[in-house]
């Protein structure tokens, strides 16, 4: 069974940088597109960006200035950092794995809220 | 860039059939997901590549594609069914979700 699990702190103060881990069990993360998606309270998904065999990245363009998303393969995890944080950054952040066009998003974390506030 | 359009909310009887609709560029050309959100939980995948299921989910939830266009349909509407429903798809090398459908069952 594939299980994933978001760590990280859960207050972040304005301007400073986000870094959350999650990590994989059940699966190994040199394979698959591992990927962060966000949900600011009461609105919708939005996703974040992904990294897959290894080295790959692909980033929302809105925030691709702000965001950096890098695999451990010792750990088998992978991580999220987010840069100059802002309020409209609020929200509960959702790592997953994805399979691909053909596949969908199979696996969540349960999510974290990160709250940015000073 | 590419825009994933859903009605905002949907309202049905219970064992009635529910229909949402994803509309977009991107949807003639690749595949399209669905997936359930109940109140604070996860979002769990309910259909892949257009039609198929995940193990575990009823046969009740199908989909369809026309054109741009397509439909998530839940027949014989529970209450457990009552839910935000999103459409995903891949636009090129990114991902990208519909604005979510709140189907209340009445």
């Amino acid at each position: 069974q594939v299980q994933l699990q978001e760590s990280g702190p859960g207050l972040v103060k304005p301007s400073e940088t986000l870094s959350l881990t999650c990590t994989v069990s059940g699966a190994s993360v040199s394979t698959y597109y591992w990927t962060w998606i966000r949900q600011p309270p009461g609105k919708g998904l939005e996703w974040i960006g992904n990294v897959y065999h290894g080295v790959t990245t692909n980033y929302n363009s809105s925030l691709e200035s702000r965001v950096t998303i890098s695999l451990d393969t010792s750990k088998n995890q992978f991580s999220l950092k987010l840069t100059s944080m802002t309020a409209a950054d609020t929200a509960v952040y959702y790592c997953a794995r994805d399979g691909g066009v053909y596949s969908g998003i199979d696996y969540w974390g349960q999510g974290t809220l990160v709250t940015v506030t000073s | 860039s590419s825009v994933l359009t859903q009605p905002p909310s949907v309202s049905v009887a219970p064992g009635e059939t529910a229909r949402i609709t994803c509309a977009g560029d991107t949807i003639g050309t690749q595949g399209v997901q669905w997936y359930q959100q109940r109140p604070g939980q996860a979002p769990v995948l309910v259909i892949y590549y257009f039609f198929d299921r995940p193990s575990g989910i009823p046969e009740r939830f199908s989909s369809f594609r026309s054109g741009n266009t397509a439909t998530l349909i839940i027949s014989g509407v529970e209450a457990g069914d009552e839910a935000v429903y999103y459409c995903q798809v891949w636009d090129g090398r990114t991902v990208l979700f519909g604005g979510g459908t709140m189907m209340t069952v009445l």
